[in-house]
């Protein structure tokens, strides 16, 4: 199976910081990684998908990049609603796999 | 508008069974390939079984092989996960997910787009 390694497991920031999460496969993934989105007793959202393609509705600040075996999720201005858990996600074999998951904290 | 809603989970014994359904609604059904995922309590996601669109095709994770089966009724828009000989190590939130297809190739290529709120299950004697 693929391992999923993401950085950091925690992060604190401030509304309006730029923030980047990092995802790194055991292999080569091409770039098929997604990254989803999950607050406290609620399902995972997905909200970038081929490692850079925005899904429909998640807000612009929200981007993705990168190939091959190391990703990164950025999202450009926080917002109070974006504290979270982020998780990316390989699918470029089966079974597919999660990383462990970045809990984004206030600051 | 596009839902799923799981329901049947609970506390069972160790080794007993007990059945998952996921309702979906809002979408065509039988056009999409179904998930489920599980969480174990303060833990991360873990991808348990996928489904094809018509049933023809299931694949699980190793840690549930043998023991669960996932299966669907396209005439019921209802997807099930059949968990036999369970464990404490099954306790979890399971949801339920929509098969997202992105690629154009030979790769898996999907993400999960649609998620139900989740049913809980308690392995426990």
């Amino acid at each position: 199976d693929i391992q999923m390694t993401q950085s950091p497991s925690s992060l604190s920031a401030s509304v309006g910081d730029r923030v980047t999460i990092t995802c790194r496969a055991s292999q080569s993934i091409s770039s098929y990684l997604n990254w989803y989105q999950q607050k406290p007793g609620k399902a995972p959202k997905l909200l970038i998908y081929a490692a850079s393609s925005l899904q429909s509705g998640v807000p612009s600040r929200f981007s993705g990049s990168g190939s091959g075996t190391d990703f990164t999720l950025t999202i450009s201005s926080l917002q109070p609603e974006d504290f979270a858990t982020y998780y990316c996600q390989q699918s470029y074999s089966t079974p597919p796999t999660f990383g462990q998951g970045t809990r984004l904290e206030i600051k | 508008q596009v839902q799923l809603v799981e329901s049947g989970g609970g506390v069972v014994q160790p080794g007993r069974s007990l059945r998952l359904s996921c309702a979906a609604s809002g979408f065509t059904f039988s056009s999409y390939g179904m998930h489920w995922v599980r969480q174990a309590p303060g833990k991360g996601l873990e991808w348990v079984a996928v489904i094809s669109y018509d049933g023809s095709n299931k694949y699980y994770a190793d840690s549930v092989k043998g023991r669960f089966t996932i299966s669907r009724d396209n005439s019921k828009n209802t997807l099930y996960l059949q968990m036999n000989s369970l464990r404490a190590e099954d306790t979890a939130v399971y949801y339920c997910a929509k098969d997202f297809y992105y690629g154009s190739g030979s790769y898996p290529a999907d993400a999960f787009d649609i998620w139900g709120q989740g049913t809980m299950v308690t392995v426990s004697s």
